[in-house]
């Protein structure tokens, strides 16, 4: 089946400090999406890309989305502890289902 | 602002008992999802409605795991008999379906914590 490889898997910054995390796929992407799950909490959505090299922002955070649609990636400039979680890339090949596979998912911890 | 609701929020059980989870899709919602995450893994789609029926349960452990959707909006996931390696987060997620393909965004809910003793 598909899967997408999401690296690194645990990263640490210090607050101000910059971060991004990178998800590739083997296979075109119909699209891929991008969730952030809080310690303890459950996965809540943060955007959509569809079109090859496609960029899209929310405030300090730039989703990109490659022009093969293979890979993606999310940057966070100047992080806050706010930043904290875990970030999932989720995957569809297309077809009717529209099912979505996760990555195993970023953990950013920022120290204060 | 609408979600999806999940209950239990925790469970502990013994090896071998039966365990049910529900879910309540956000109203209107079409497509209702079962997610398995493990501690340190992502979610991984156990079971797929469209409506009332599935579309999709091929990582489903059909043996030991059920899950139905009668009338289309709320579901129930079973687990009979329940097995050490089934501790886990079981998360329910919904979205509005296959008439809106370009904005299948998926919803989740709080998620059920189980543990098998």
């Amino acid at each position: 089946g598909q899967q997408v490889m999401q690296i690194p898997q645990y990263q640490h910054v210090q607050e101000g400090e910059d971060f991004t995390t990178y998800c590739n796929s083997s296979t075109t992407l119909s699209n891929i999406q991008w969730y952030k799950q809080r310690p303890g909490g459950h996965p809540v959505f943060l955007i959509q890309l569809v079109k090859s090299g496609e960029v899209k922002k929310q405030k300090r955070l730039t989703f990109q989305f490659g022009e093969a649609k293979k890979n993606s990636s999310l940057h966070i400039t100047a992080t806050q502890t706010t930043d904290v979680g875990t970030y999932f890339c989720a995957a569809t090949s297309g077809g009717s289902n529209y099912k979505l596979t996760f990555g195993k998912g970023t953990l950013l911890t920022v120290n204060p | 602002e609408a979600e999806v609701a999940q209950s239990p929020r925790y469970k502990i059980t013994e090896k071998s008992q039966a365990v049910a989870f529900w879910c309540d899709p956000i109203s209107g919602h079409a497509t209702l999802y079962w997610y398995r995450q493990i501690l340190g893994q992502g979610p991984e789609l156990l079971v797929q409605f469209q409506d009332e029926s599935v579309v999709d349960d091929s990582q489903l452990p059909k043996d030991r795991f059920s899950a139905e959707r009668l009338k289309g909006v709320d579901s129930t996931l079973k687990i009979q008999p329940a097995e050490l390696g089934d501790s886990a987060m079981y998360l329910c997620a919904s979205s509005l379906g296959y008439r809106f393909r370009e904005e299948e965004t998926q919803y989740f809910g709080p998620g059920t914590r189980l543990l098998v003793l």
